[in-house]
């Protein structure tokens, strides 16, 4: 069975400084997505990036970028230049023949 | 108007009562979900529904029921709630396996 595991419950950044989340998962298939969701205090859920696993290139969207490391199965989200509104949690998610999320990981931003 | 949408926002029943969540997307997307939020747990999958007439288990399905007679509705019925079935309750739906999913604003759930 697929398995996505985050290891940092928590995560503290200063306003403008850069955090890596990780996520690391577990699976035989080799066609596959991964995806990171925002979740904000409004609870409303919001995609932050999307990579396919086929493609080597890493994701980027603005300020978030992924680390995409198929062999060892690792998909880290790197946010820069953190902004107050980047407080929230963040899921990482498998999607092969199901979905899978992780646990998430609180991120806090400090002015 | 467009988008997905929940119902109720909010329920409080009690333990053996049966109570049916009702989502709606007007998208006409493929795929629709059915996850619980709780805490410690992420987002854990109950049901998922491919194509209507389609559904299929997910992670945690024992106490719900599913059903997708069209496209765009696919509602979610605890048939005899339990208080370990107290929690937040996201419906998402989504082009295909491959796409993003769009949650709809969550329904939160209280058994007592």
């Amino acid at each position: 069975a697929q398995t996505v595991t985050q290891s940092q419950p928590e995560m503290s950044v200063q306003e403008a400084e850069t955090v890596t989340l990780s996520c690391t998962y577990d699976t035989s298939e080799s066609d596959y997505y991964l995806f990171w969701y925002k979740q904000p205090p409004s609870r409303q859920m919001i995609l932050v990036i999307r990579q396919e696993a086929y493609k080597q290139q890493n994701a980027t969207e603005n300020r978030f970028s992924v680390n995409f490391q198929k062999a060892a199965k690792s998909f880290s989200l790197k946010i820069s230049d953190s902004q107050l509104g980047d407080a929230a949690m963040y899921f990482c998610a498998y999607r092969g023949n199901k979905l899978v999320f992780g646990a998430g990981t609180i991120l806090r931003v400090k002015s | 108007d467009a988008g997905i949408t929940q119902s109720p926002r909010y329920k409080i029943t009690e333990t053996g009562r049966q109570v049916t969540l009702m989502c709606h997307q007007t998208w006409s997307h493929s795929y629709m979900f059915w996850y619980r939020q709780d805490l410690g747990h992420g987002l854990r999958l109950i049901y998922y529904s491919a194509a209507a007439d389609i559904t299929d288990k997910g992670e945690v399905p024992d106490g719900y029921v599913v059903s997708r007679s069209k496209t765009e509705n696919f509602p979610l019925t605890l048939e005899s709630a339990t208080r370990s079935q107290t929690s937040v309750y996201f419906c998402a739906s989504s082009w295909d396996r491959g796409y993003e999913q769009y949650f709809g604003p969550g329904t939160r759930l209280t058994v007592t």
